[in-house]
């Protein structure tokens, strides 16, 4: 079956960064668009970012342009968020979804605190 | 402020029929798909509908949607008590070259 495991998350300081991973499994991953979707404290869900099966094409939500990457190994069957430079408006819990327009899977989420 | 609108809660009894509405633009549910997520408390979200009325195994036909136009909407019908959730619809936005969701509805069954 589908299984997608978060890790990497923490409490961090403003300013510091943090990588987060999740890994695949149950199913071909690099046949597959992957995405970062967060959900602040008792907030809604927020897209975050997303690849392309092969990493062709990589979008972000403007909020995070330019301080978080998303990549993957197809070969590791792992995507992951290097988040720099990171705010108190970071913090959440940040789901790993499989799909491209129907996101048909989801992680259970790894909670980022960011905080002095 | 959501790119997508849908009602913050909606409620009914149980075996009613409750309708959550998702408002959006001609760059993203107009021209694209539009899928609905259930989030039960402290869970993650669940695909629950996707294009053309579809359900993933395991999802009930007492959930259907529909799109129209700049509108989408899910229906809930024969409604019980432990489809109390939250509920957002999604799609992707064209002009801004990513995902955008509704900021969520919190389903009461009374």
């Amino acid at each position: 079956q589908v299984q997608l495991v978060e890790s990497g998350g923490g409490v961090v300081q403003p300013g510091r960064s943090l990588r987060l991973s999740c890994a695949a499994s149950g199913f071909t991953f690099a046949s597959y668009g992957m995405h970062w979707v967060r959900q602040a404290p008792g907030k809604g869900l927020e897209w975050v970012a997303v690849i392309w099966f092969d990493g062709t094409n990589i979008y972000y939500v403007d909020s995070v342009k330019g301080r978080f990457t998303i990549s993957r190994d197809n070969s590791k069957n792992t995507v992951y968020l290097q988040m720099n430079s990171l705010r108190a408006e970071d913090t959440a819990v940040y789901y790993c979804v499989r799909g491209y327009d129907i996101f048909d899977h989801w992680g259970q989420g790894t909670l980022v605190t960011v905080s002095s | 402020q959501s790119v997508l609108t849908q009602p913050p809660s909606a409620s009914g009894t149980p075996g009613q029929r409750v309708t959550i509405s998702c408002s959006g633009s001609s760059s993203n549910i107009e021209s694209n798909t539009v899928t609905w997520y259930q989030q039960l408390p402290g869970t993650a979200p669940k695909l629950l509908i996707y294009p053309n009325n579809q359900r993933p195994s395991g999802v009930p036909d007492r959930f259907s949607g529909s799109k129209s136009g700049t509108s989408a909407s899910l229906a809930i019908s024969g409604l019980q008590s432990d489809d109390e959730a939250d509920y957002y619809c999604a799609a992707w936005d064209d002009s801004l070259s990513g995902v955008v969701f509704g900021g969520g509805t919190k389903l009461t069954v009374l």
